[in-house]
């Protein structure tokens, strides 16, 4: 069945500097979206990328959609404390469904 | 935020117990999920219901009864489980695209 890996499974980075997470696809994704979900929190939902090759950003964070649409990352700038959390991607499956990747837990050493 | 809301937020409950968990959401969302998040554990989707009809049931043992008695609650029946269903469950409602997720209730049973 359809999978979806991250990498890294957890990364501890020094405050201020450069994080990033990298997501793949079994199979080609007609979108893909990003959720975050801080210590003792709930998933929530920070972006969707539809289009192939497609960057978008939210201040510090920069999200891209592989050209082929299997793959995607995200990029975080200069980290801060309340960037800790884990972060997920999802692919549709169908049209009411989508499945999670394992995530990856980050963590900012002040 | 409280678009989706659970009810209880946390539940202690022995193995011959029945209980059951209430989720609400007040987006006017038509489809409705139960998702089983253990640690260390990728997001597992259970449920999935769309205007009332469920469309997925992912292996879920029957110890798990859902009920979606409209499209803005959702139940999760709990009777004999096992200690290793202990887990933060998370009800999530979507139209279309991304999930909005409720605070989840964290089970413990005993």
């Amino acid at each position: 069945g359809q999978q979806v890996m991250q990498i890294p499974q957890y990364q501890h980075v020094q405050e201020g500097e450069d994080f990033t997470t990298y997501c793949n696809s079994s199979t080609t994704l007609s979108n893909i979206q990003w959720y975050k979900q801080r210590p003792g929190g709930h998933p929530v939902f920070l972006i969707q990328l539809v289009k192939s090759g497609e960057v978008k950003k939210q201040k510090r964070l920069t999200f891209q959609f592989g050209e082929a649409k299997k793959n995607s990352s995200l990029h975080i700038t200069a980290t801060q404390t309340t960037d800790v959390g884990t972060y997920f991607c999802a692919g549709p499956v169908s049209y009411d469904k989508v499945i999670f990747g394992p995530g990856t837990s980050l963590s900012v050493i002040p | 935020e409280t678009g989706v809301t659970q009810t209880p937020r946390h539940l202690v409950m022995g193995m011959t117990n029945k209980k059951s968990l209430k989720c609400e959401q007040h987006l006017g969302h038509n489809a409705m999920y139960w998702y089983k998040q253990s640690a260390k554990k990728p997001l597992e989707l259970m449920f999935v219901y769309n205007f009332k009809e469920q469309t997925e049931n992912n292996s879920v043992p029957s110890r798990f009864s859902p009920e979606c008695p409209n499209s803005s609650h959702l139940f999760l029946h709990l009777h004999t489980l096992q200690p290793e269903d202990s887990a933060l469950y998370l009800c999530a409602s979507s139209q279309g695209a991304e999930q909005y997720f409720g605070p989840g209730t964290r089970l413990t049973v005993t």
